[in-house]
Parts: structure tokens; sequence; C-alpha cells
């Protein structure tokens, strides 16, 4: 089956410091998504990737996808406390077995000190 | 908001009981998810229904089961509750069309605890 690995675990920064997270698949993903979920709330979508090499900016934060499709980073630049949360991606499989099943990593917790 | 909604917010049941949890999803989308996010961990899926059939499933038992209404709403039923069914279990909608990873937006979640 899929396997999919987030790394760190945690990270704590100082307020402007940066963040970065890395998911990586054991398979070649048709698409991957990233969530944030805040203390006490729900995932919220934050972008989709579908093609290889891929990068999309929202302000702050920067995602890729990798050239074989099999991992992705986000990173936030001068991190805010209004950051804090976890980050989780979402990747889905090309695999016919996999491609209706929707998994998700085990998530980045990202603490923000002022 | 996302105009997902599920109830009830908050579950107490003791093993063995069966339990049924429900979701209204965002209005215009026609496919449901489920997930089970343990404290600490990431959602895990359990199934999807698109357009009231089930539409993939993860690795959960048979005692797992749901149902999607022709008005796209959606029921989770567990049965034969164990301690370890004691979670968040959150409900997401989408527009996709079956076998594609639409954007999700999720419920604020049940929060089940089994004693």
């Amino acid at each position: 089956g899929q396997q999919v690995m987030q790394i760190p675990q945690y990270q704590h920064v100082q307020e402007g410091e940066d963040f970065t997270t890395y998911c990586n698949s054991s398979t070649t993903l048709s698409n991957i998504q990233w969530y944030k979920q805040r203390p006490g709330g729900h995932p919220v979508f934050l972008i989709q990737l579908v093609k290889s090499g891929e990068v999309k900016k929202q302000k702050r934060l920067t995602f890729q996808f990798g050239e074989a499709k099999k991992n992705s980073s986000l990173h936030i630049t001068a991190t805010q406390t209004t950051d804090v949360g976890t980050y989780f991606c979402a990747p889905q499989g090309c695999q016919i077995v996999n491609f209706n099943k929707f998994y998700f990593g085990s998530g980045t917790k990202l603490n923000v000190k002022p | 908001e996302t105009g997902v909604t599920q109830s009830p917010t908050h579950l107490i049941k003791t093993r063995g009981q069966q339990v049924t949890l429900r979701c209204s999803s965002q209005s215009g989308h026609n496919t449901v998810s489920w997930y089970q996010q343990a404290l600490g961990q990431g959602p895990q899926f359990i199934f999807q229904y698109y357009r009231e059939e089930e539409n993939g499933r993860g690795n959960f038992p048979p005692r797992f089961s749901g149902l999607q209404f022709p008005n796209y709403s959606s029921e989770l039923n567990v049965n034969a509750l164990e301690l370890d069914d004691s979670a968040l279990y959150l409900c997401a909608s989408s527009t996709g069309a079956s076998g594609t990873q639409e954007t999700q937006y999720f419920g604020p979640g049940t929060r089940l605890l089994v004693l």
C-alpha cells in the first residue's frame, strides 16, 4: 500500500524564522494537497499540486512538487504567530487500487514563539 | 465557515454500543468522505460516498459503515464500539467526480469518547 512520511513531526521556531515541512511517498503520486489544522479546529485546504516540478506561492507560503512526483514541500517565510497549527499533506496515488483512497500524512506541528 | 455541518459535536458511549454520526455537505457537493483522527495523528480515511454509493474504503473493519442520502448528506455508523474508536470523526464534502481528488471542505467534527 501507499506509504507517506511527513517530517519533521514537530517544529518550534521564533517568530520571523522560516519553516519547512516535507512529505515523501514511496510511490508516484497523481497529485498532492496541503491542509492546515489550527489547534482545536478542522483541516482547511491550502493548495493542490498536480504537475511534476510544480511550484505555487501563496503570500509567504511556497509549495513544491518533486520532479518524480514522489515528494512535496511547504515552506513558510518569516513565520508569524498566525501560522501556528499542524500542516498535513494529502497525496493521491496513481495506482488504481489506491486512486479512490485518500491518505493524510502524520502532519508537522508548528509552534511559533513571539 | 465551510458550510459543512456535523452532529453531534461531542458524544460519550460505552464499549459495545453503537453510534451514528451525521454530516450535511456543502450545497452543490455530491461527494462525502469520512475520516477518523486520533489525538496527535493525521486524519485516517474511512470511506467515501459519491452519489449515494461507496466510492473507496480505507483500512477499517466492516463494523464501520455508512450511507449517503439523495440530498447528499451522510451518516457514519460504528457498531460494537471499542476503546480505540475514541477520536475526532471528520466528514469532508467535495464536488469531485468518482476518483478525482477535489478540494475537500471539512466539517467541525464529532468528538467521540468510548469508555
